[in-house]
């Protein structure tokens, strides 16, 4: 099993829609978790934390359940720069682990 | 968000030659640096991360022979590609961090083409 899974995408959607993405991750130990953004041939770039009660940002909303290893990024009135690959990216556990990255969701929003 | 850079943006060198890769935090101390390799279309993996004044610890798969990485001060840490082959054609992107809870920052990326 992976350490972390994304849905594989793409997703074309209109201008407006509103777009779910969804992540589990192996490995329980996992302490941080987050959302990257990643434009064509550009470094990732981080959106958001998430946490344990649900985050929101703007258009952005960021859920976790522990218990069933399970991330998820909503976002809604979706505008034409959201256009990007999406990222789940999970800490390895305590201490100084490195970032483990999901492969990403390519999400179009077309005019 | 803290600033990462990376130089040169862009590389393009013969088979058989090295290629440095400086990746600097600008307005913090990164405790730790972390070093990644790109292909396309594919997901970011991990090479090795990089302590100061440790070396390295690399990844399973990774030379650590062929991938020389220095992290000499707490704002600089080099990734060392040698006797570059064809293969090692990819973005190759750094990333820092302050302390082991802080979230990770990352340098524009280098791109290295092998001829």
């Amino acid at each position: 099993r992976k350490e972390v899974e994304q849905d594989p995408g793409p997703f074309n959607v209109p201008e407006g829609a509103t777009v779910a993405f969804n992540c589990t991750y192996s490995n329980s130990a996992s302490q941080s978790f987050f959302w990257y953004r990643q434009d064509c041939r550009k470094e990732p770039k981080l959106l958001m934390s998430v946490y344990s009660s649900g985050n929101e940002d703007g258009r952005f909303t960021a859920q976790l359940n522990r218990a069933s290893q399970y991330i998820s990024l909503l976002i809604r009135d979706s505008k034409l720069s959201d256009s990007a690959t999406y990222l789940c990216v999970v800490n390895g556990g305590l201490g100084n682990t490195p970032l483990v990255f999901g492969k990403g969701t390519r999400l179009s929003v077309i005019a | 968000g803290a600033v990462v850079s990376q130089h040169p943006s862009r590389v393009i060198c013969k088979s058989g030659t090295s290629v440095k890769i400086e990746c600097r935090s600008l307005d913090f101390q990164a405790t730790t640096m972390f070093w990644y390799r790109q292909f396309p279309k594919k997901s970011l993996m991990l090479m090795a991360t990089s302590n100061e004044g440790s070396k390295a610890t690399y990844e399973q798969g990774v030379e650590k022979d062929k991938f020389l990485i220095n992290h000499a001060s707490l704002t600089l840490s080099t990734l060392t590609v040698t006797s570059a082959h064809p293969e090692d054609s990819s973005f190759y992107i750094c990333s820092a961090k302050r302390g082991y809870k802080e979230t990770q920052y990352f340098g524009p990326g280098t791109r290295l083409l092998v001829l």
